[in-house]
């Protein structure tokens, strides 16, 4: 069973659309929730993280929280051709120790 | 914000050759450095945990005589590919964290290998 879960996609939005990705994860001792976009052929970059229950905003980037039900989302607001990626969720139980990554979820925004 | 640096970025060389891989922090003193492989249209698999002056953590299934690592410094980690073969051409992938742990793992650029 797989300890992070994404949909493999892809997803498919309008430019200018909410692009919505989501994740779910298994380890209730879980603490610390990551997203990274990765283009291909190239390695993660980390765009947002969150340890609290909640959302956190950052530009056109939201991360939700839900701890109970064991769920992260990434909102991409005014999604642009350029958020075209695999945005990975990785999940762990400190900051900076070992992740686990879900499949990723490949985002295609079309113009 | 943090960065890591990888080195060589491309490698293409014979089968039956050893490759070092070179990881560095360039900006805050990594405690703990991740490899990760990468097959084509594959999530990232985890191979091994390196702690700065201790021996690495491998996962299960990774052959730690064939990868081998060292973390001999707080800023700098090798990944060694011991006589390659074509099934060990993948994406390699290092990541850090600093010494306390708050930092969130920043991944270096990779190292595409490709073994002839």
């Amino acid at each position: 069973q797989k300890e992070v879960e994404q949909n493999s996609g892809p997803l498919s939005v309008p430019e200018g659309a909410i692009a919505s990705l989501n994740c779910t994860y298994s380890d209730r001792g879980s603490q610390s929730f990551f997203w990274y976009r990765q283009y291909s052929g190239k390695s993660p970059e980390l765009i947002m993280f969150i340890y609290s229950n909640g959302d956190k905003e950052d530009g056109r980037f939201t991360a939700q929280l839900n701890k109970a039900s064991q769920y992260v989302s990434l909102l991409i607001r005014d999604s642009q051709p350029s958020d075209s990626a695999t945005y990975l969720c990785a999940v762990g139980r400190d900051a900076g120790n070992m992740l686990t990554f879900g499949g990723g979820t490949r985002l295609m925004v079309k113009p | 914000g943090a960065v890591v640096s990888q080195h060589p970025s491309w490698v293409i060389c014979k089968s039956g050759t050893s490759v070092k891989i070179e990881c560095r922090s360039l900006d805050f003193q990594a405690t703990t450095m991740f490899w990760y492989r990468q097959f084509p249209k594959q999530s990232l698999m985890l191979m091994a945990t390196s702690n700065e002056g201790s021996k690495a953590t491998y996962e299960q299934g990774v052959e730690k005589d064939k990868f081998l690592i060292n973390h001999a410094s707080l800023t700098l980690s090798t990944l060694t590919v011991t006589s390659a073969h074509p099934e060990d051409s993948s994406f390699y992938i290092c990541s850090a964290s600093d010494r306390l742990g708050n930092q969130p793992q920043h991944f270096g650029d990779g190292t595409r290998l490709s073994i002839l």
